[in-house]
This record gives C-alpha cells, structure tokens and sequence, in this order.
C-alpha cells in the first residue's frame, strides 16, 4: 500500500509568515509523529498522535507550533510567526499504534527554508 | 535516560569493501528496542531492521548483518560487498520505555566507485 506521504515537500517562506505542513500517514496506523532534523543533525522528536490524541506536547521548541489530527488520519503541523531558525526539514513517521515498539515508518519531509 | 553513540562520524569505503558501523547505546531498562534506520540522499528515512533486548542472535539479511551484544550495550551494522548505492547516513535508535526513539546523528557512509 501506500506509504507516508507529505506535503508540500518544499516549502520558502519569509520570516513572520505562518506555514503549515500535512502528514498523510499509512492507512490504518493510528499513531503519527512529527520529527524536526536540521542539517546534519540527528532527528528531534516534536510530537505524537494516538488517534486524535496529542498526549504529550513537550516536544514542541516554542509555542509558535502547534499540530492537529482530525479523524484519525491527516495530521497538520502549523508554525506560526516563522523564524530563520524554524529552517529544517520537518518528517512525520506513522505506526500501527503508539506503544509495543512498533516500528515507524517515515514520509519524505518537507524541506522548510525561512528566509 | 537511554542515549546512544555512534562514534563514527563520516566512513568512506571503496565498492565491494566490507563495513561496519558501531552504535553503543545506554539504557537503565531491562527490556528494550532498538531499530537500525538508513536516509538515503534522497532524505526519507528507511527502516532496516528491529531488535528486542530478549533475542541476542546475530541477524543476516542479504549483504546486511547485525550483531547485537547485550553485554557490551553495542548493535553493530555491517555491509559486506559494499555498493555506491549503500551510501546513506546509518542511524541507531533505541527505543526508551515511553517508547519514544532517541536519535543521534547518524554515521554517513560514503561508498566510491
């Protein structure tokens, strides 16, 4: 079947402007992620879907983020008043549910420039 | 906390070398998961392989092979017979007990024709 899919899968944008950035997970995976990894850098773990459910939004770097999940499926990650240092690629991983180590399977980004 | 370390920063190899790359992670415990992803250049991120901290046998899959030993906190990838395909940055990530993946920066292996 189809895997994660994202969009847009680059995205420019001028700094101050809200952006906003669509997983589309694998059908029937109820749990999402959002990851953020800078250039050259390992991954950051933002946040996590159960269904609908966002039980822990720690992960978020300020509350310029925030993210959505509606029906259980498409998730929106939304960043608001966008600065230089928001310019990453943005991945989003989905799972047959949260827990019980299941593997996540990952989409290809969406490359965020802030100029 | 769990954490891991991939010492190697950057590996480059000539086509149809063997390599090995290390991961040594840290966890308190008991019972674990650790998973073996690969970024192409592309940039999307490939699941490889899964280990649960119950079953230390090495694993073979074609010309990828891992050998995880519990003793040493160490989950090692090997290649044999690279190919200029492989190239990729390797990441090792354990799984903590709230099944979060905790992500290092990954070993870029560069494989040359």
């Amino acid at each position: 079947g189809a895997g994660v899919s994202q969009s847009p899968s680059n995205k420019v944008t001028e700094k101050g402007k809200d952006v906003e950035l669509r997983c589309d997970p694998i059908s029937g995976h109820t749990a999402l992620y959002w990851y953020r990894q800078s250039l050259g850098q390992g991954l950051e773990f933002l946040i996590y879907f159960q269904g609908n459910s966002a039980p822990d939004k720690s992960g978020l770097p300020s509350d310029r983020f925030s993210a959505e999940r509606t029906g259980g499926s498409v998730s929106t990650l939304t960043i608001q008043r966008t600065q230089q240092e928001d310019s990453a690629v943005y991945l989003c991983a989905s799972s047959l549910e949260f827990g019980g180590a299941e593997t996540q399977y990952f989409g290809p980004g969406t490359r965020l420039l802030v100029l | 906390a769990q954490k891991v370390t991939q010492a190697q920063t950057e590996i480059s190899v000539v086509e149809k070398e063997d390599v090995t790359l290390d991961c040594v992670y840290e966890t308190r415990d008991t019972t674990y998961y650790l998973f073996w992803y690969k970024q192409p250049p592309s940039g999307e991120l490939v699941f490889l392989i899964r280990r649960n901290s119950f079953d230390e046998q090495n694993e073979i899959s074609g010309r990828y092979s891992w050998n995880f030993q519990k003793s040493t906190s160490s989950f090692n990838f090997t290649i044999t017979a690279s190919q200029v395909v492989d190239s990729a940055v390797y990441f090792c990530a354990p799984m903590d007990s709230n099944y979060q993946l905790i992500w290092g920066a990954g070993t870029k292996l560069i494989i040359k024709p």
